[in-house]
């Protein structure tokens, strides 16, 4: 059973850059999207961004400019990168697995949250 | 962007109660919609993907339809543990986008 186990800052200041880090355990890391979520009481569920095991990303565009998402398949890790942060960028965060059936697709499993604070 | 319009925001039930979620896009998404369950303090998980299919494990009392713009998630008869929050999302085009949920309380 393929879980998700995700770690990074939890209190930032503003300008700096979010990092946070997804490693996947007990299944295949190729064949999948793997995505950043974030939820925050404002803006709810958005999503930010996701990439494959060869790197390729799709970004949100809301967020394009600020961020980047990579991978490590050596480790089976991806990652996020936010810079530039702002108050507004406060949010648990949740990395996923982009399910494929057919043409369909959904986030499942969801790693266990990280609460990122941007505060001065 | 497509937006995703969940109605109502919250509701009140009791154990037992048919309940029924109701989820607008704000364009033609076929089938391509998710239903989403969070309890307080934890992740989102997958109840009904592709509108109407049930995912594995999840109890035979969710369902869902819709095709289009409306969609809905019914619950037939509410336990105790049915009492949090739902959420859909569509997954036709990126960027993915979720309704703002509905909180399920208990009357």
């Amino acid at each position: 059973q393929v879980q998700l186990q995700q770690w990074g800052a939890g209190l930032l200041k503003p300008s700096e850059t979010l990092s946070l880090t997804c490693a996947v355990y007990g299944g295949s890391f190729s064949g999948y999207y793997w995505s950043w979520i974030r939820q925050s009481p404002g803006k709810g569920l958005e999503w930010i961004g996701e990439v494959n095991h060869s790197g390729s990303p799709n970004y949100n565009p809301s967020l394009k400019s600020r961020i980047t998402i990579s991978v490590d398949t050596s480790k089976n890790q991806f990652s996020l990168k936010l810079n530039s942060v702002t108050a507004a960028d406060t949010a648990v965060y949740y990395c996923a697995r982009v399910v494929p059936a057919a043409s369909w697709n959904w986030f499942d499993p969801w790693g266990q949250g990280s609460l990122v604070t941007v505060s001065s | 962007d497509i937006q995703m319009t969940q109605s109502p925001s919250s509701l009140s039930a009791s154990v037992g109660d048919r309940v029924t979620i109701t989820c607008r896009a704000s364009q033609s998404i076929s089938s391509y919609l998710n239903w989403y369950q969070q309890k307080p303090g934890k992740a989102p998980k997958v109840l009904i993907y592709a509108a109407s299919t049930l995912q594995s494990g999840v109890p035979s009392r969710f369902s869902g339809s819709g095709s289009g713009t409306d969609f809905t998630l019914t619950i037939s008869s509410l336990q105790p543990e049915d009492f949090t929050t739902y959420y859909c999302q569509q997954s036709f085009s990126t960027p993915r986008t979720f309704g703002q949920g509905t909180k399920v309380e208990i009357k």
